[in-house]
């Protein structure tokens, strides 16, 4: 089956700097990679997501790019503010089956 | 208009005691799901249901059974339950199986089993 891999676990970063999230996944079947944010106490709420047949998408300050070739795929959020602290979990899904599944989680830090 | 409803938000009960939580959705979507969020916030899936069918059953414990009346309600039923059963329960839904649309998310389930 899919397995989905998330690095860092933990990042923190200055106001206003860019941070990264990277994830690799293992079954090349899987072509919708969406990207869900979690604040404290709060739901997962999807913030981008990105098919197989694009290479990158961006929405403001959050683009996100997709290697097909590699397996791997980046969440990048440029110009960060306090609110962008949270959970980030990255997560692959193919058509032919309906797990969505989810990376370990980045929790992310904003620095004042 | 609260898309993906679950109630209660938080059980606390004793070991050994049998609990159910309640999910609804309103997006007229035709597969819901349950996942569960450990201390650690891995998110796990345990169930998918496809138009009241059960499509996706992981190794999870005889102990939960989940129960869809409609595709727009999934129950989670769970007996004797242990102290590794805390955690936060989402309930999820999305518009059919193998969409590649938004997964909504409930606002969570905390059990805590004393």
């Amino acid at each position: 089956g899919e397995n989905v891999e998330q690095h860092p676990s933990t990042l923190s970063v200055q106001e206003g700097d860019s941070a990264v999230i990277k994830c690799t996944y293992s079954d090349s079947a899987s072509n919708y990679f969406p990207w869900y944010k979690q604040e404290l106490g709060k739901r997962p709420q999807l913030i981008i997501d990105i098919r197989s047949n694009v290479g990158e998408k961006k929405d403001q300050r959050i683009a996100v790019t997709l290697n097909k070739t590699a397996k791997h795929f980046s969440l990048h959020i440029t110009e960060t503010q306090p609110e962008d602290s949270a959970v980030y979990f990255c997560a692959a899904s193919m058509e032919r089956d309906d797990k969505i599944i989810f990376g370990k989680g980045t929790r992310l830090h904003i620095l004042p | 208009d609260t898309a993906v409803s679950q109630t209660p938000k938080y059980l606390v009960t004793q070991m050994g005691n049998d609990k159910s939580i309640k999910c609804e959705q309103n997006l007229g979507h035709d597969t819901m799901y349950w996942y569960k969020q450990d201390s650690k916030k891995f998110l796990k899936i345990m169930f998918s249901y496809n138009n009241k069918e059960l499509i996706i059953n992981e190794t999870v414990p005889n102990r939960f059974s989940p129960k869809s009346p409609d595709k727009a309600h999934l129950n989670l039923h769970i007996n004797s339950l242990e102290l590794g059963d805390s955690a936060v329960y989402f309930c999820a839904s999305r518009p059919y199986s193998g969409s590649r649309d938004e997964q909504f998310f409930g606002p969570g389930t905390r059990l805590t089993v004393l």
